[in-house]
């Protein structure tokens, strides 16, 4: 079955604690890129990747980190969170220039 | 650079009355642009997309939208809503060969019976 998968789905963890959020596609896609979704804000984009080993800053990517070392992984890191960061988190992939595909979301709680 | 303006945070019809979701958009260059659809506690589902094709774009659910260049708008409409549709919505643009995606804050649409 195509997918996006993101664990943990749910996690709660103490400011300055480092933290990692992973995504995986299995559907070959170049694009993969991670929002956050905020009441009131909409998605915002924190980083997007075009392709292995390529990585560019999106809307809001202070305070986040991303590799892309092989194409179906995108993973989110957090090197020092904050209670600012607490949100809903979604990856996403597609092919260039096409619809993008959502995984199920990461709700994250820094306290 | 781009953006993406909803013009109603919040939208409230009938059962069986037409929805209109209003969304203006800004971008230097020939955008994409897409409407996804965000029911309770759950993920993003693509709605419809517009890639410069036909202006006048078939979704899911009954839904279509029109891409306005002169208006630089993407309404998205349906003849009859049903209570399934009580749902967020986001207007979404992406500009060709700049590959940040911009989302609108959304537009929560309540049906009533």
């Amino acid at each position: 079955e195509a997918q996006v998968t993101q664990n943990p789905r749910y996690l709660i963890t103490v400011t300055g604690k480092k933290l990692t959020v992973t995504c995986s596609q299995n559907m070959n896609h170049e694009y993969m890129s991670w929002y956050r979704q905020d009441p009131g804000l909409g998605l915002r984009q924190i980083y997007y990747s075009m392709n292995v080993e390529v990585t560019d800053k999106g809307d809001v990517p202070e305070g986040y980190k991303v590799s892309r070392k092989e194409k179906r992984n995108f993973p989110l890191i957090l090197e020092s969170p904050s209670p600012n960061q607490t949100s809903l988190y979604f990856c996403a992939s597609s092919f260039t220039g096409r619809q993008q595909y959502f995984g199920p979301g990461t709700r994250l709680t820094v306290t | 650079a781009q953006s993406v303006t909803q013009l109603d945070s919040h939208v409230s019809v009938s059962e069986g009355t037409p929805v209109l979701l209003r969304c203006n958009y800004s971008s230097s260059y020939s955008p994409s642009l897409f409407w996804y659809v965000q029911h309770p506690n759950k993920g993003l589902q693509l709605l419809l997309k517009y890639t410069s094709a036909a202006t006048l774009v078939k979704g899911i659910n009954g839904f279509e939208a029109e891409f306005k260049k002169s208006e630089t708008s993407f309404h998205l409409t349906k003849p009859s809503a049903h209570m399934s549709d009580a749902a967020e919505y986001f207007c979404v643009v992406k500009t060709g060969g700049y590959q940040k995606v911009t989302f609108g804050i959304g537009t929560k649409l309540q049906v009533i019976p």
